[in-house]
This record gives C-alpha cells, sequence and structure tokens, in this order.
C-alpha cells in the first residue's frame, strides 16, 4: 500500500461544477502539500498545510491530522483547471513523499 | 529570472553515457530537491540539499546517480552510464527555507536511447 493514495484516479466535470480531490495517508507528516501539473509538465504549488483550512481563490484545501486525510476542492470548476493534482506529504525532514496524483478534465 | 531554471530542457543520449542536469533555484533559497518523473509514474524524491550539504541522499536510486551543489545556488545531478529505465523528467525545486512552499522549474526531459 502507497503511504499516499488518491482518490479519484481521473475525474471529469462539466464547467461549474463543485470538485473534491481526496488524499490520504498512513504516516505521521509534518506538513502536506497540494501540487498542480499541467499538460505541458510545468508543477506549481498550490498549497502547503499541516493543520485546518486554506483558501485561495476558487481552491479550497483543508485537512484532518487525526484522521489522516486532505481534501481539495475547487469551485465553480472552468476547463484552464484541467492538470494533474498531486498530493504529497513531507515526513522524515524535507523529503517529500507523493501521490499518483488525480487527473481532472473540466469540460465546457 | 524569477523561477528556477533547469537546463537542458531536453537531452537525448546513448545508452552508456554520462549526463549533467543543471538547476539554478530562486536566489535566497536554501534548499535544494531533486526529483524524478517516469512516464506514466508519480514523481519520485531524488536528493534534498540545505546550503550545500545533502542530509537526505535516500532517494538515489543507484550509485550511478550524484549531485552536488556550490556556492548555495546552482546544483548539478549528473547520471554516470546512463540505462534506459534512467529515461525521465528531472525536476528540481528550491524553497526559501526548510518547510517552506516549493517552487519547480519545468524539468529536464532526459531520454536515453
Amino acid at each position: 500500500k502507497n503511504e499516499v493514495e488518491q482518490s479519484p484516479q481521473n475525474l471529469t466535470a462539466q464547467e461549474g461544477e463543485f470538485i473534491t480531490i481526496n488524499c490520504s495517508y498512513s504516516v505521521g507528516i509534518s506538513a502536506l502539500h497540494w501540487l498542480q501539473q499541467h499538460p505541458g509538465g510545468g508543477i506549481v504549488s498550490l498549497f502547503m498545510l499541516s493543520s485546518g483550512k486554506k483558501k485561495h481563490g476558487r481552491l479550497i484545501a483543508t485537512i484532518n491530522i487525526q484522521e489522516k486525510h486532505s481534501s481539495l476542492h475547487i469551485t465553480a470548476s472552468h476547463p484552464r483547471d484541467s492538470a494533474v493534482y498531486i498530493c504529497a506529504v513531507n515526513r522524515n525532514g524535507n523529503k517529500l513523499v507523493f501521490g499518483a496524483g488525480t487527473i481532472l478534465r473540466v469540460k465546457s | 529570472g524569477a523561477g528556477v531554471s533547469q537546463s537542458p530542457s531536453n537531452k537525448v543520449t546513448e545508452k552508456g553515457k554520462d549526463v549533467e542536469l543543471r538547476c539554478d533555484p530562486i536566489s535566497g533559497h536554501t534548499a535544494l530537491y531533486w526529483y524524478r518523473q517516469r512516464l506514466g509514474q508519480g514523481l519520485e524524491f531524488l536528493i534534498y540539499f540545505q546550503g550545500n550539504s545533502a542530509p537526505d541522499k535516500s532517494g538515489l536510486p543507484s550509485d550511478r546517480f550524484s549531485a552536488e551543489r556550490t556556492g548555495e545556488s546552482v546544483s548539478t545531478l549528473t547520471i554516470q552510464r546512463t540505462q534506459q529505465e534512467d529515461s525521465a523528467v528531472y525536476l528540481c525545486a528550491s524553497s526559501l527555507q526548510e518547510g517552506q512552499p516549493q517552487h519547480f522549474g519545468d524539468g529536464t526531459r532526459l531520454s536515453i536511447l
């Protein structure tokens, strides 16, 4: 079993829909990251969180440390949100352990 | 530039050759990371630098892989005697300090023929 599990693996949504991507992890962590990888390969860090909730524009990330679970929400989704969303956790210092990613496609 | 810069962006080489990949982090960022992403797979951690020291080399897949960082700036990842399974996108990231968000470069796409 991977240390970081994401679901779903693939997600197709209609423009405007509310989207949730989930991440569960099995180890103790110091922080959890949500990353976005566009089709061209570039990776952007969306959030880094260790507790509670963070919001940036239409994106919201939450984490429940006790349940070892995080969610990334996208409100009012748009085709430009189409990308791979990757959950990663910090353990043993600065080493990041990555989930397999969720491929999101938003159709207009 | 303002971001993490990697070169070359693409590298095609024959099996058995040595390759060097370069990463220029954001100025002032003390932490630097190397990752690998093989086709259709997730990201893998390779090595992490704090300053010029590498406290964690646990991700280097074999002794053919090495990395160094000088001047608390540029880092090079060297792969000796390349094998076909080394084909991947090699990504570099930097952060201001340990535990801070990481900024990624666009990667070097390495293809071993």
